[in-house]
């Protein structure tokens, strides 16, 4: 247990369908991140919020769209997906990125296997 | 642009040592990392080193850095059934929050 949760474990959805993942972390930390993970392919950084705001988006398409109420919970909202999206969807967090010269080490929740039929 | 490489697959008998390698070529980069994922489980941080450091060592796991040639390695000594899985190295420069991971190295332990 890293103390970052993710649900669902499984997901199933249609080109058609609206769903969302959800990640909460319960170590107190400011930033949150979302990665995808192909097979194949070296880890992509999706989106990086710190403190609720969002400071990165990796030029991720529309179709995907993160939410983040607090700093404890990041949401990311899937709608007409397409089956290359289909990957293991990983949340992130950490204390503070804006600490430079500090390790700012990023703790993985289990992930998310989207498949999209 | 940052790069991150490691070989992708290395095979070792238990008990012996395994090591891993890395390069990457961003020579402003801080802090290097090993994860190490199993299979159907998110990424688990093992160690890290800052770029200041040569090596680390930490229980079974020796990190070496040697800066001047951009190479990062993970040393895993008396290897277990139970290390098989997927290692990834990443980097971390002074641009916060962002990592950039290499391919991953699968590590097959055979008994």
């Amino acid at each position: 247990e890293t103390g970052v949760t993710q649900t669902p474990r499984h997901l199933v959805m249609g080109m058609t369908n609206k769903k969302s993942l959800k990640c909460e972390q319960h170590l107190g930390h400011n930033a949150m991140y979302w990665y995808k993970q192909s097979a194949k392919k070296p880890l992509e950084l999706m989106f990086v919020y710190n403190f609720k705001e969002q400071t990165e988006n990796n030029s991720v398409p529309s179709r995907f769209s993160p939410e983040c109420p607090n700093s404890s919970h990041l949401f990311l909202h899937l709608h007409t997906l397409q089956p290359e999206d289909s990957a293991l969807y990983l949340c992130a967090s950490s204390q503070d990125p804006r600490g430079a010269g500090v390790a700012d080490t990023q703790y993985f929740g289990p992930g998310t296997r989207l498949t999209v039929l | 642009g940052e790069d991150v490489e490691q070989s992708l697959f290395l095979s070792v008998r238990e008990g012996d040592s395994s090591v891993i390698n890395c390069t990457y070529t961003d020579s402003s980069s801080t802090y290097l990392y090993w994860y190490k994922q199993e299979p159907g489980a998110g990424l688990q941080l093992l160690t890290y080193i800052f770029s200041n450091m040569d090596m680390k060592q930490d229980q079974r796991l020796t990190v070496l850095l040697n800066k001047k040639d951009k190479h990062l390695s993970l040393r895993i000594a008396d290897t277990q059934t139970g290390d098989s899985a997927i290692y990834f190295c990443a980097e971390s420069t002074q641009i916060g929050g962002k990592l950039i991971f290499g391919q991953g190295t699968t590590l097959q332990v055979k008994p």
